[in-house]
This record gives structure tokens, sequence and C-alpha cells, in this order.
């Protein structure tokens, strides 16, 4: 039972290139989230997904891109990457999301880094 | 604008010390409150709490909600080494609003 899993672990981008986090869950959730985790900001919402098909903004959207073909992928871009993007990512999935009582299950994070 | 508010930042004990950590919010349309511990990687699910005054308990940990005062408090006892993480409290919100909110975290140190 893998839970969720980011690809990759580690990234290093020049500012201006684009890459696509990876996350996959196999708990048949329905609902996805990403958020970034900078020192002494907490982890932040960037985007969610309640299921298939339809994803919204969350508190730093700015600078990123979602979408949800299938149950169990949600992928992050960044299209242009910028040295505040800097920034460890976690993507965290849960079964009904936030309206019902179920917690987040996490994977182990991305850490990027834009030079 | 909703809100989660961690206290202390950080703190230091020793083995055996009884710490209690503590978590306010202020959002809309409560549904729940979560608690996580995080070591090198992924936050880790601890415990969810929708009712008042009632308390949850797994092993030396336990918490407590408080809905009228808007917090709630994580106590860990008997401390370990072990125990040295951060400390995440997070709030689920209701219907049509599908967000959690994380608090900064508190910083537990144990030392031996």
């Amino acid at each position: 039972n893998a839970g969720v899993t980011q690809t990759p672990k580690f990234q290093v981008l020049k500012t201006g290139q684009s890459m696509t986090l990876q996350c996959a869950q196999d708990m048949n959730h329905e609902y996805m989230s990403w958020y970034r985790q900078d020192p002494g900001m907490g982890l932040r919402l960037i985007h969610y997904s309640v299921g298939a098909g339809i994803t919204d903004q969350g508190e730093v959207p700015n600078g990123y891109n979602v979408s949800r073909s299938t149950t169990e992928d949600f992928p992050l871009r960044l299209l242009s990457a910028a040295p505040s993007q800097t920034s460890v990512y976690f993507c965290a999935s849960s079964v009904r999301g936030s309206s019902y009582n179920s917690p987040l299950h996490f994977g182990n994070g991305t850490r990027l880094t834009v030079t | 604008e909703d809100k989660v508010v961690q206290s202390p930042l950080s703190l230091v004990v020793h083995e055996g010390d009884t710490v209690t950590l503590n978590c306010s919010y202020e959002v809309t349309n409560f549904r729940s409150l979560l608690w996580y511990k995080q070591e090198k990687k992924a936050p880790t699910f601890l415990f969810m709490l929708t009712s008042s005054g009632i308390e949850k308990k797994s092993g030396r940990l336990s918490s407590i909600l408080d809905k009228k005062e808007l917090f709630s408090i994580l106590n860990i006892t008997a401390t370990q080494t072990g125990d040295s993480a951060v400390y995440l409290c997070a709030v689920s919100m209701g219907t049509g609003t599908y967000k959690y909110i994380f608090g900064t975290g508190t910083r537990l140190k144990v030392l031996a």
C-alpha cells in the first residue's frame, strides 16, 4: 500500500524553467491538494481538487497550474520558475475533503530549489 | 481571514517532562481540528477532534478541543527523545469550503 507518492524528491531549476511535480495516490481518495512549506510560514495551500475534472485555487496559487484527469493523479506545474518558489512541496489527499471528517494523508515531499 | 495560531513556536524540555502545545483558530464554517507530527519528512496524523470536551488519547499523547473558546491543546506526558518533532495543528472547514488551514507549528526538542 503505497499511499501518496511524490516525485521527484529533489529538484534544482534555473529561473524561467518549467517543470511538473508528480503526485499519485492509490487509496481512491476523492480529495487531493498541494501545499508548500516555508520556514516560519507553515503549510500553505496552493491548489486542491475534490474529484476528477474539478480543481480550485488555494491561498497561494500564483505561478502554479494543476489538472485532475484521473482520481489517482494530481500533478503540479510550474510554468516559469522563480526563486520565490524555492520551497518544500507536499501533496496530500483525503477520502472526501474537509467537509467530511477525514484527515489528510501526505506524501514525502519534493524539495525544490530555484536559482 | 481564516487563521490558525500555534504556541509556543518552539520548546526545549528534558526527557520525562510533560508538555502542552496550544492551537487557537478563527475560521468560518469549522468542521474539525487535526494534529500532526512532522519529523524529517511528511506530517503524520495524530488526532482529529470534532466535539468539545471529549479527550482523544493515544499512549502518552492526548488532545482536547474547546469550540466555545476556539482552541485545542495537545499534551505529551513523560516525553522521550523520539517525541522531538514539529507539531502541526490544522482546521478543516465545512461544506463548500474544501480547505485545511494549518498553523505554523510548534518545534519540540526533547533532551536526553
